[in-house]
């Protein structure tokens, strides 16, 4: 089984512009979480989706948004970036809903200026 | 206070001995932990998953739960260098009938040939 992919792996934007990454699970998973990783907070949860339909949210303002297709495929979205977006942006996908037995996918390194 | 804590490290042992790595956390209300472990450069891959009182095995890998501490650790048996990485504490909570996973900030662990 092909694992969760994600794209683009690496990106570069300003600050004011907006940045879209991707991330397909693993075949049959419907659950995508989405994680932020910067080394002095770690691994922080953005939110969840499942069956198209976000069911958790972390902590974390307003500019970030997410969706998920039909096939499971999930889109995250960060409008009006700041110099403090600059992480790792990890998805991950499982089976079920509630992010048990997580796989991860291998990260989109975005770097703001 | 962090919902899940953890040592920062290094936790320095050398091959061959027990790895000990641990990890506390806040809510008494959770319900399930996991393991993670995290290669430099490379996203977390799970390693064990716990959810009742007491110990859990799987090779050379035990984790262990004290609900009554809100302890949770995972012991690594004959360390090899391989096993260096740094190692991620989660727990999940259930909220509005999903569960939400929170990460502590791992330790990094070294084994020295």
């Amino acid at each position: 089984k092909a694992g969760v992919t994600q794209t683009p792996r690496y990106l570069i934007k300003t600050r004011g512009q907006q940045v879209t990454l991707s991330c397909s699970p693993i075949s049959g998973h419907r659950s995508v979480s989405w994680y932020q990783q910067t080394p002095g907070q770690g691994l922080q949860f953005l939110f969840e989706y499942f069956s198209e339909t976000q069911r958790n949210k972390g902590n974390f303002p307003g500019r970030f948004s997410g969706r998920q297709f039909s096939n499971s495929r999930s889109e995250m979205n960060v409008s009006t970036l700041e110099l403090g977006d600059s992480a790792l942006y990890l998805c991950a996908s499982s089976f079920v809903a509630g992010q048990e037995t997580q796989y991860f996918g291998p990260g989109t390194r975005l770097l703001v200026l | 206070q962090k919902e899940v804590e953890q040592n920062s490290g290094p936790l320095s042992v050398p091959e061959g001995a027990i790895a000990s790595l641990n990890c506390t956390y806040s809510d008494r209300g959770s319900q399930s932990f996991f393991w993670y472990r995290q290669y430099s450069g490379k996203s977390p891959e799970l390693i064990m998953s716990i959810y009742s009182n007491g110990d859990k095995e799987d090779g050379r890998f035990t984790a262990q739960l004290n609900k009554a501490s809100q302890y949770v650790s995972l012991l690594i048996r004959d360390s090899q260098p391989s096993d260096s990485a740094t190692y991620l504490c989660a727990g999940g909570l259930r909220s509005g009938g999903y569960q939400k996973v929170t990460f502590g900030t791992g330790t990094k662990l070294q084994v020295i040939p």
